[in-house]
């Protein structure tokens, strides 16, 4: 299994407050990304990093920041959590190259489930 | 807009059937679509297809990749109890810096 961690894997939090949940890999992959998967929806980007300190948006962005400031670490903040974020989070990471990689295969956490009431 | 449609949603089957699940796509650029098994928690990678009518196999699972027609099966023969989670179908489109966009699922339910 790919060295991927996700903390935490559970919270509850309230309405308004900051939110951050980390992901940590040991494989030096330089792809990590943040996905919400949600009923009906299936797994969307929320964000992604293609290096240390280059990120970019996904699908479903608003409402969320990211930082990656070394290789193993991609932290996620709910910067004032509402409850449509109540989700599960998953981080992926990817040995593909940047710019056209023809072997995309994503390593997935065990996921954080998030609840804002 | 790129998007990947999985069928059925959900399928309940008994033990020893064969199932097929479909995923068609319409995507800029296609590069590659990947199979992943989804249990409690994290998907984990079943196949890569990159190639039109190439199959991959995998002990009882195997898909195969249809370019021109845009879509892509996964087979399971001899069903097991064991296989009942959600399958999720995943399209590699070019520009899209590394991102997959994913279908909704199939949920497989395998009875004994």
């Amino acid at each position: 299994d790919a060295g991927i961690t996700q903390s935490p894997r559970h919270k509850v939090t309230e309405t308004g407050t900051p939110v951050t949940l980390r992901c940590h890999q040991t494989e030096n992959h330089r792809y990590m990304y943040w996905y919400r998967q949600d009923p009906g929806h299936g797994l969307r980007l929320i964000h992604y990093s293609y290096g240390v300190k280059d990120t970019d948006k996904g699908e479903v962005s608003d409402g969320y920041s990211v930082s990656r400031s070394k290789t193993e670490d991609f932290l996620l903040t709910l910067e004032s959590a509402t409850s449509s974020q109540t989700s599960v989070y998953f981080c992926a990471i990817s040995d593909g190259n940047y710019r056209g990689s023809s072997n995309e295969k994503l390593f997935f956490g065990s996921g954080t489930q998030l609840s804002v009431l | 807009e790129d998007k990947v449609v999985q069928s059925p949603l959900s399928l309940v089957v008994h033990e020893g059937d064969t199932v097929t699940l479909n995923c068609s796509y319409e995507v800029t650029n296609f590069r590659s679509l990947l199979w992943y098994k989804q249990e409690k928690k994290a998907p984990t990678f079943l196949f890569m297809l990159t190639s039109s009518g190439i199959e991959k196999k995998s002990g009882r699972l195997s898909s195969i990749l249809d370019k021109k027609e845009l879509f892509s099966i996964l087979n399971i023969t001899a069903t097991q109890t064991g296989d009942s989670a959600v399958y999720l179908c995943a399209v590699e489109a070019g520009g899209s810096q590394g991102n997959l966009i994913f279908g909704k699922g199939t949920k497989l339910s395998v009875k004994p």
